[in-house]
């Protein structure tokens, strides 16, 4: 399995502010995943991170709102902009385990989370 | 959507007794996963079972996929306060991207 932290690990932010969540993995993997887990709802995926590459978004997930960035094969960050109430959620990183420049396996690590609260 | 659902929502049982879940989705998949979560934090991966398997079995876990009716089960045998979660089945369909089912929250009272 792989070792995911995120920070922070919860926040309490202001209507119009951005956060910025950061993902760090302990070694080297392919993809990795951002999800939004809203007040007792189940996961949605919002986009999918590759090195390299722009993120490929959802439906329903645009770059102005959720911007993503992946400057290497070990980290990664996810902004929620201009925040609203609805914003409130937890939002997790996932990895599909796998090495750099090879086959990536369909189980997914979470990282614990980060739980954002917007007044 | 092609959000699974996830029955029943809610479970209570007592310790030493077996839970069951279901999962049905909507689309072929490669495989499907199950995950639990404890009290909103991280999602622990649990069992993958395949689109070509019909049964699967890890320590108190067995898992069953019904591809013809788009439907999985999970059991717990002889459950403890500490199987006390959230549990959501997930398929993928390709590129490891994972449609999660709606959960179910399972309390084990001792």
């Amino acid at each position: 399995s792989a070792v995911i932290s995120q920070k922070p690990s919860r926040d309490i932010c202001q209507r119009g502010t951005s956060l910025t969540i950061q993902c760090q993995v302990d070694s080297q993997v392919t993809m990795m995943f951002w999800y939004r887990q809203q007040p007792g709802q189940s996961l949605t995926l919002i986009a999918t991170a590759n090195q390299g590459s722009e993120a490929t978004y959802e439906s329903g997930f645009v770059i102005d709102k959720f911007p993503i960035s992946r400057p290497n094969l070990t980290f990664s960050t996810l902004t929620v902009s201009n925040m609203s109430p609805e914003d409130s959620s937890i939002y997790l990183c996932s990895v599909s385990r796998g090495l750099a420049g090879g086959p990536s396996t369909d189980t997914q690590y979470f990282g614990p989370g980060t739980r954002l609260t917007v007044l | 959507s092609q959000q699974g659902e996830e029955d029943p929502q809610a479970l209570s049982i007592q310790e030493g007794e077996n839970a069951t879940m279901n999962c049905s989705y909507k689309t072929s998949i490669n495989n499907l996963q199950w995950y639990r979560q404890n009290s909103g934090r991280g999602l622990v991966h649990l069992i993958l079972i395949r689109s070509n398997e019909r049964e699967k079995h890890s320590g108190r876990l067995r898992v069953t996929l019904d591809t013809s009716k788009k439907s999985s089960s999970l059991l717990i045998t002889a459950s403890r306060a500490a199987d006390t979660a959230s549990y959501f089945c997930a398929t993928t369909t390709g590129f490891q991207k994972l449609v999660f089912g709606t959960g179910t929250r399972l309390l084990v009272s001792p």
